[in-house]
């Protein structure tokens, strides 16, 4: 089946530093994966859209400046938190599908701590 | 705005037993729908699906109801076992744009032994 691996799974770190978070695709390739945040006790709220080759294309009220997403190759995705801070912390998931038909393939999550 | 509702937060049933879980939308041009299961700090997994031209799709235990006119679907679990005790997520998304998928807030489903 479909996998999709994302690294690292846990992340603290101190308020004012940029976290990286990978999402990759490791057996089918993926021209647009999806960046999720979900807070605790609440639904996936879809952050961005990581279009390969191209600019991510963001919700409404995510900030561009503070989440940038490279889709640099089919199978990577990364989403950058610059300048963390304590509200940034929150759990983030990237999905992606194979021929890009559904369903989506999630990772297992990135759990950030902003100290 | 939630496009999506699921509007029962828990839900706990006896092993054996039916588990219904519910979700209503509001958007009518959603056209396909789906079920994920989610363990504590793992990924949601895709459990089953349905296309807006069916109104039921069956896989093994997991039976997937779509009511187009009320813009309800539901999950029904049917044994339920201890192990399907997790948060279910009801997804919904059209078949353009992307395949942009929006999900519910989940109902946290136990399974009593």
């Amino acid at each position: 089946g479909a996998v999709v691996s994302q690294h690292p799974s846990w992340v603290i770190c101190k308020s004012g530093t940029s976290v990286k978070i990978e999402c990759r695709s490791l057996d089918f390739q993926a021209t647009t994966m999806f960046w999720y945040r979900q807070f605790p006790k609440q639904s996936l709220m879809l952050m961005a859209t990581s279009n390969e080759g191209s600019k991510a294309t963001y919700e409404q009220g995510v900030e561009k400046d503070k989440f940038l997403i490279n889709h640099a190759s089919l199978t990577l995705s990364t989403l950058t938190v610059t300048s963390a801070h304590p509200e940034d912390s929150s759990f983030y998931i990237c999905s992606a599908s194979p021929g890009g038909v559904q369903p989506q393939h999630f990772g297992d999550g990135t759990r950030l701590s902003i100290l | 705005d939630q496009q999506v509702k699921q509007n029962s937060p828990s839900l706990s049933v006896q092993e054996g037993r039916i588990s219904i879980l519910n979700c209503d939308y509001t958007n009518s041009m959603f056209d396909y729908f789906l079920w994920y299961k989610k363990y504590p700090a793992e990924g949601p997994t895709f459990l089953i699906s349905i296309s807006s031209i069916k109104d039921k799709n069956e896989d093994g235990r997991f039976t997937v109801f779509l009511n187009k006119s009320a813009k309800h679907l539901s999950l029904h679990i049917v044994p339920s076992q201890p192990g399907d005790s997790a948060v279910y997520f009801c997804a919904a998304s059209r078949n353009t744009g992307g395949f942009k998928t929006i999900f519910g807030a989940g109902t946290r489903l136990f399974v009593k032994a």
